[in-house]
């Protein structure tokens, strides 16, 4: 399976920490994103970071990729109550022009900030 | 206001009684994709269009069928319900078929067979 591993799956955290969320993955992809969803709800895209990138700023985000260790990860800086909700990693896999279309979604973090 | 629209919200129905779950974009957006959420297992890929009569599988398309006659819409076809299909269904949308870019996601439909 392509299914990549989401760690930590639950955050608990207080308002003002940081909260960081790894992503790793098997295969090779051609960008990874990451989406928020607030408890059963559509997913909202967050950003998005193509293979030979290694790091995207948007405003409190902060992604990193590293292709090397198949693996990334999502920052959210100065945490607020409002960030409560879950975050996943889609990865996009890079099928050498085939498959562009099969996204893999990870299993999702679970970040509670509390007030 | 650019949207992805799915219907019905919420479903019961009974094992073996065929349903459609309608998704409609109104972004002009090629690909159109199908999930569903099951707790545990986070989200799995369906079925997805990277344009019109252009359709593939996902990792889990047993028991469901699309279709895409028209750009806008995108309907998950399930023939005979069975109760291994009670899910969270989500529709999305992207500008693009390559380089897939950001999605775009439907509220969900939530389904329960009986």
């Amino acid at each position: 399976s392509q299914q990549g591993e989401e760690d930590p799956q639950a955050l608990s955290i207080q308002e003002g920490e940081n909260a960081t969320m790894n992503c790793s993955y098997k295969t090779s992809i051609n960008n990874l994103q990451w989406y928020r969803q607030n408890s059963g709800r559509g997913l909202v895209h967050l950003i998005l970071i193509r293979s030979n990138e290694r790091e995207k700023h948007s405003g409190r985000l902060r992604v990193t990729l590293d292709t090397s260790k198949k693996s990334s990860s999502l920052l959210i800086t100065a945490s607020r109550a409002a960030d409560t909700a879950s975050y996943f990693c889609v990865r996009l896999a890079n099928a050498g022009g085939t498959s562009y279309g099969k996204l893999t979604f990870g299993q999702g973090t679970i970040l509670t900030v509390h007030p | 206001e650019a949207q992805v629209t799915q219907n019905p919200r919420y479903l019961i129905t009974v094992t073996g009684k065929k349903l459609t779950v309608t998704c409609s974009q109104n972004m002009n957006h090629e690909y159109m994709s199908w999930y569903r959420q099951d707790p545990g297992l986070g989200l799995r890929q369906i079925y997805y269009s990277m344009n019109v009569e252009v359709t593939d599988k996902g990792d889990v398309p047993e028991g469901y069928k699309v279709s895409r006659k028209e750009k806008r819409n995108f309907p998950l076809i399930l023939e005979s319900p069975s109760p291994n299909q009670t899910s969270l269904y989500f529709c999305a949308s992207s500008r693009t078929g390559s380089r897939t870019g950001e999605l775009f996601f439907g509220e969900g439909s939530r389904l329960t067979v009986l």
